[in-house]
């Protein structure tokens, strides 16, 4: 079976460029997660969605991160303008339910702001 | 002080040897994930419990919900068990994870 895929694997951009990271969930998966992993702060979640709609965006950092899942097989998560502070890896996961299964997750996306 | 605070923060264990590895939480959950990333980066679930203790191979975790603790242990350790194991909660107040510091354990042969 397909895990969670993740495009790109590694990204290097310049600061205040435009970043879009990408997320295709295991099928049937109805929740799906951005988090963000740092050295400073660890894993934090930043924003989850069920059935497509996003439920729990608290942990968006601020106005230049937005998220979007058009339908049940992708998801994005962009930021606008890009800054160095927001050099991190970049996962998604996605689960069955948020309350009975595990969550699985993709490899990840490194992100280095220049 | 952190919701989720695991000890100890660094492990180096030789082969073979039985691991412990311990996650103490501050608020009230609904359950508990133990995670693996290994050096490459990608995070796996392991175990996720909200009582007793579940058994996977030569992976046992445990949680007590009383006291607010749960354990990872791992049995007949090898060098491929070495990477960072993660404790994370789900509040019963909410639904996001939060996360502890994680352990490196490092097991060598």
């Amino acid at each position: 079976d397909a895990g969670v895929i993740q495009s790109p694997r590694h990204e290097v951009t310049e600061m205040g460029q435009e970043v879009t990271l990408r997320c295709k969930p295991i099928s049937g998966h109805d929740y799906l997660f951005w988090y963000r992993q740092t050295m400073m702060r660890g894993l934090e979640l930043l924003i989850y969605f069920n059935n497509n709609v996003p439920i729990d965006d608290s942990g968006m950092p601020e106005d230049r991160f937005s998220a979007k899942m058009p339908n049940a097989s992708f998801s994005t998560l962009k930021i606008q303008p890009s800054e160095p502070r927001d050099s991190a890896v970049y996962f998604c996961a996605s689960s069955f339910s948020i309350g009975g299964q595990p969550q699985h997750f993709g490899d990840g996306t490194r992100l280095s702001i220049l | 002080k952190n919701e989720v605070e695991q000890s100890p923060q660094n492990l180096t264990a030789q082969e073979g040897e039985f691991i412990t590895i311990n996650c103490s939480y501050s608020v009230g959950i609904s359950a508990l994930h133990w995670l693996q990333q290994h050096p490459g980066g990608g995070i796996v679930s392991l175990f996720m419990l909200s009582s007793g203790k579940k058994k996977h191979g030569r992976l046992i975790a445990t949680i007590n919900i009383q006291e607010k603790h749960s354990s990872l242990h791992i049995t007949a350790s090898h060098p491929r068990d070495s990477a960072v194991y993660i404790c994370a909660v789900r509040e019963t107040s909410g639904s996001r994870l939060t996360f502890g510091e994680g352990t490196q354990l490092t097991v060598n042969p």
